[in-house]
């Protein structure tokens, strides 16, 4: 079944714990991207990445890493998370050169910062 | 990418087609209008997208109007698993903004028995 996981689903942590949520795909997508989303501020986009070793910001990278080793993963990395950053995350992935962008979202993950 | 304007929120019966308008006044003669779903706080879900003719597929119609400011997706016969948030979506079809997509607050629908 073509799925976007991610893991884990739910997470609570301190505020300057270092933590990685994981992406996976199993679709040989290209394109992968993060996405927060809070309350009256909608989804907006943190990290994506093109391909393999090609990275780029999105609108709200501040306080996250990421890297794309191997096309099928793309881990958010959270240093010293604050509790900002508590909110509902997104994984998505899409081929690149897809006429349909069609992309697609995982199940999401709830991440609470204290 | 282009602006979208939807309606906060749609109630619709279940069983008769629900139309969720998005008005793009702005949008740019290579710019794709895309739907997309939430339910419940779920990963959104692709519906269906169009450049500027009229499109169908199992899970939706998208008719683009002629000047391609306006459009309307219509789930033609509801049910109550449709229950979601809508959203509108206007990007390039290509590029190196390809893939990011801009959500705004999208349209809640409630289908109701």
């Amino acid at each position: 079944e073509a799925q976007v996981t991610q893991n884990p689903r739910y997470l609570i942590t301190v505020t300057g714990k270092k933590l990685t949520v994981t992406c996976s795909q199993n679709m040989n997508h290209e394109y992968m991207s993060w996405y927060r989303q809070d309350p009256g501020l909608g989804l907006r986009q943190i990290y994506y990445s093109m391909n393999v070793e090609v990275t780029d910001k999105g609108d709200v990278p501040e306080g996250y890493k990421v890297s794309r080793k191997e096309k099928r993963n793309f881990p958010l990395i959270l240093e010293s998370p604050s509790p900002n950053q508590t909110s509902l995350y997104f994984c998505a992935s899409s081929l690149a050169h897809s006429t349909s962008y069609e992309q697609y979202f995982g199940p999401g993950t709830r991440l609470t910062v204290t | 990418d282009a602006k979208t304007t939807q309606p906060p929120s749609m109630d619709c019966a279940e069983g008769r087609a629900a139309n969720l308008p998005c008005n793009h006044s702005t949008i740019s003669g290579n710019e794709y209008v895309y739907w997309y779903r939430q339910i419940h706080s779920q990963g959104p879900q692709y519906i269906i997208h169009g450049l500027k003719n009229n499109e169908t597929n199992e899970m939706a119609s998208l008719i683009i109007t002629e000047d391609r400011k306006s459009s309307t997706l219509i789930l033609p016969h509801a049910t109550l698993r449709d229950t979601a948030v809508y959203y509108c979506i206007v990007r390039v079809g290509g590029g190196t903004s390809y893939g990011k997509l801009t959500f705004g607050q999208g349209t809640i629908l409630t289908v109701h028995p």
